[in-house]
């Protein structure tokens, strides 16, 4: 069992370059969302999804979007990189909607120039 | 809004020594509270789930209590080794919050030989 697997684990992108960040679990999980941690602030909710095909909105949704096409995926794109984007973000999973315990990626570190 | 509040922010304790960290939250309408462990350029792991209706959790040396009403948890540490060392977490769902978990800043903890 992998578990919650991004990638990738490092990036550096210059202001206005796109990417996405890729967010996978083997756990047959219903329910995936992304945080991003920055000191200071947290961890603060920028998209979640409780099944393929339905997402919504978190705390920091501005300036990136997401897809659930299945189960098992769930990448988050940046579109137009800035600055203020700059943090590390973690995909995390869990079973169901409010239920059990939440399964945390390794991190992916974006730096915008 | 809801707010975690983790005090203290950082701990330095000799090894075998039993130590509390401290978890308060200002809306006691949670689904369930969730501490987690980070080490550094490291994901989160779970270390205990606690369900509104419940008021403790353990895990070896890890007791957790939670007291809605008063919107306060404590995560105690029995015992303390250097492998302990790491940024300790808690996280509240709310009812009505699309399972987004409201996190503390966390408590920096160095349990030194």
């Amino acid at each position: 069992n992998a578990g919650v697997t991004q990638t990738p684990k490092f990036q550096v992108l210059k202001t206005g370059q796109s990417m996405t960040l890729q967010c996978a679990q083997d756990m047959n999980h219903e329910y995936m969302s992304w945080y991003r941690q920055d000191p200071g602030m947290g961890l603060r909710l920028i998209h979640y999804s409780v099944g393929a095909g339905i997402t919504d909105q978190g705390e920091v949704p501005n300036g990136y979007n997401v897809s659930r096409s299945t189960t098992e995926d769930f990448p988050l794109r940046l579109l137009s990189a800035a600055p203020s984007q700059t943090s590390v973000y973690f995909c995390a999973s869990s079973l169901g909607f409010l239920t059990g315990e939440l399964f945390f990626g390794e991190g992916s570190r974006l730096t915008v120039l | 809004k809801q707010e975690v509040t983790q005090i203290p922010a950082a701990l330095s304790v000799p090894e075998g020594e039993n130590l509390v960290l401290n978890c308060s939250f200002t809306d006691s309408a949670i689904y369930n509270l969730q501490w987690f462990r980070q080490d550094p350029g490291k994901g989160l792991t779970s270390l205990l789930l606690i369900q509104s209706s419940q008021r403790e959790q353990t895990s070896g040396r890890l007791n957790a209590s939670l007291d809605k009403s008063s919107g306060r948890s404590t995560l105690y540490i029995a015992a303390s080794q250097p492998g302990d060392s790491a940024t300790y977490l808690c996280a509240v769902t709310e009812n009505n919050a699309g399972n987004m978990l409201t996190f503390g800043g966390g408590t920096r903890l160095m349990v030194k030989p």
